[in-house]
């Protein structure tokens, strides 16, 4: 059970390139979230799903692009990197209707635009 | 303005010197008030899950408690293992099932 896998782990970009940042989950977790980090700023929710097909922007979405196909992936897409998209960005997942569940977090991908 | 606090933003220890961390929330409805854990370079692990005043859940040298307003995450005689960022996440009616998280409490204990 290897639970929420994000990649790549590390990656560096241009002002301009695009990229797609990978998350799978094995869990049959229903919901899954797209986060980003900043040092100070907490967590901050970029993208959601409730369910394959079904996707949502969060408190920060400008830039970024979801989609979900299936129930184990989620990738966030980069449209137009931009120096202000450097952070590290944690993938999450949590079971429907479990409410005892807190969301189960992926290891991270730090991204650096230059 | 919904908004999750914590405080202190960081915290010195020695080993076995016990204390608390506090988090504030102002939100409408809570559905969930949850704990987490994160480790320099890992994503965050999940702790507690609190949903009334007055409920406590423990783990090991940890005792989370809620109250109306906020939420207290208690260490007692804590090792060097401890050290971490503490997350605290509420989940709210207004919210769905996505969480509001706060800023962070960064623990380090010294041998």
């Amino acid at each position: 059970n290897a639970g929420v896998t994000q990649t790549p782990k590390f990656q560096v970009l241009k002002t301009g390139q695009s990229m797609t940042l990978q998350c799978a989950q094995d869990m049959n977790h229903e919901y899954m979230s797209w986060y980003r980090q900043d040092p100070g700023m907490g967590l901050r929710l970029i993208h959601y799903s409730v369910g394959a097909g079904i996707t949502d922007q969060g408190e920060v979405p400008n830039g970024y692009n979801v989609s979900r196909s299936t129930t184990e992936d989620f990738p966030l897409r980069l449209l137009s990197a931009a120096p202000s998209q450097t952070s590290v960005y944690f993938c999450a997942s949590r079971p429907r209707d479990r409410r005892n569940y807190g969301y189960t977090f992926g290891s991270g991908t730090r991204l650096t635009v230059v | 303005e919904d908004q999750v606090t914590q405080s202190p933003e960081a915290l010195r220890l020695q080993e076995g010197e016990s204390s608390s961390l506090n988090c504030s929330y102002t939100v409408s409805g809570l559905r969930g008030l949850f704990w987490y854990r994160q480790d320099p370079g890992k994503g965050p692990e999940f702790l507690f899950t609190l949903y009334s005043a007055g409920e406590e859940k423990e783990k090991e040298r940890l005792k989370a408690t809620l109250t109306k307003k906020e939420s207290f995450l208690h260490i007692t005689a804590p090792k060097p293992e401890d050290s971490a960022t503490y997350l605290c996440a509420v989940q709210a009616e207004n919210y769905g099932q996505n969480f509001v998280f706060g800023p962070g409490t960064r623990l380090s204990v010294l041998p």
